[in-house]
C-alpha cells in the first residue's frame, strides 16, 4: 500500500534550520511529486511548495522561497523538505503529500511531524 | 493569488442530518477544486477533487458540487465519523492554497 513516513518531531531554536524527511513507499516514486503543508498550532493549512521526483523541479511560496529548500534522493525514495532561520511562528506540523504535478490535490499524506521553535 | 473563502465558519448538526459546505474562490478555477476533511491530530484526507469527483474509498454520503468561483460539499445523513474540520483547495493555479475551513460540530 502506498504509504509517506515521515521523520519524528524536532525541537528547536530560533535562527537554527530543520530537515524533515519523508519516505515513500508502494509507488513508483519517480512518476508522482511531493508537496508540502505545514499548520500552526488551532490554525489552517499552508501549502509551502512542491517537488518533482522525476526531475528534481520546484516550486515554492512566495513567503518561504528564501528560507526553504525542498529535495528528493531517488535512491531512497526520500523526499526532504529544509526550512533555515526558524522564528517562533514556524512552530507547525508539517506534513508531505504526493501529488500528480506542481499544481494538484494530494491523495496520499505523511503523519506529520512536528516542529517546535523555542528559545 | 486565489482567495477562498470557505463558510460557515462552524456548523452545528445532529447525527443524521445533511451538511452543506460552501468554498468560494476570488477569481475562477475552472473544476480545480479539491475538499479535505481533518479530524483532530490526523493529517487531512482528500474526499474530493476536480469538484465532484469522489476519492477512492470515500463513501458516496459525501458530494461535491460547483465550478468556476462557486463550490458546495454535501454530506448527507451525517455519521459521528464525520464531525471534523473540511478545507477546500484550489488547484487551477499556483499557489494552490487552501481555504480556512469549515468545522462540523455535533450540536
Amino acid at each position: 500500500q502506498i504509504q509517506l513516513v515521515q521523520s519524528g518531531a524536532e525541537v528547536k531554536k530560533p535562527g537554527a534550520s530543520v530537515k524533515v524527511s519523508c519516505k515513500a513507499s508502494g509507488y513508483t516514486f519517480t512518476t508522482f511529486g511531493i508537496t508540502w503543508v505545514r499548520q500552526a498550532p488551532g490554525q489552517g493549512l499552508e501549502w509551502m511548495g512542491w517537488i518533482s521526483a522525476y526531475n528534481g523541479n520546484s516550486n515554492y511560496a512566495q513567503k518561504l522561497q528564501d528560507r526553504v529548500t525542498m529535495t528528493t534522493d531517488t535512491s531512497t525514495n526520500t523526499a526532504y523538505m529544509e526550512l533555515r532561520s526558524l522564528r517562533s511562528d514556524d512552530t507547525a506540523v508539517y506534513y508531505c503529500a504526493r501529488v500528480n504535478g506542481a499544481v494538484s490535490a494530494a491523495n496520499y499524506w505523511g503523519q506529520g511531524t512536528l516542529v517546535t521553535v523555542s528559545s | 493569488e486565489i482567495v477562498l473563502t470557505q463558510s460557515p465558519g462552524t456548523l452545528s448538526l445532529s447525527p443524521g442530518e445533511r451538511a452543506t459546505l460552501s468554498c468560494r474562490a476570488s477569481q475562477s478555477v475552472g473544476s480545480y477544486l479539491a475538499w479535505y476533511q481533518q479530524k483532530p491530530g490526523q493529517a487531512p484526507r482528500l474526499l474530493i477533487y476536480g469538484a465532484s469527483g469522489r476519492a477512492p474509498g470515500i463513501p458516496d454520503r459525501f458530494s461535491g458540487s460547483g465550478s468556476g468561483t462557486d463550490f458546495t460539499l454535501t454530506i448527507d445523513r451525517l455519521e459521528p465519523e464525520d464531525f471534523a474540520v473540511y478545507y477546500c483547495q484550489q488547484y487551477g493555479s499556483s499557489p494552490p492554497d487552501f481555504g480556512p475551513g469549515t468545522k462540523v460540530d455535533i450540536k
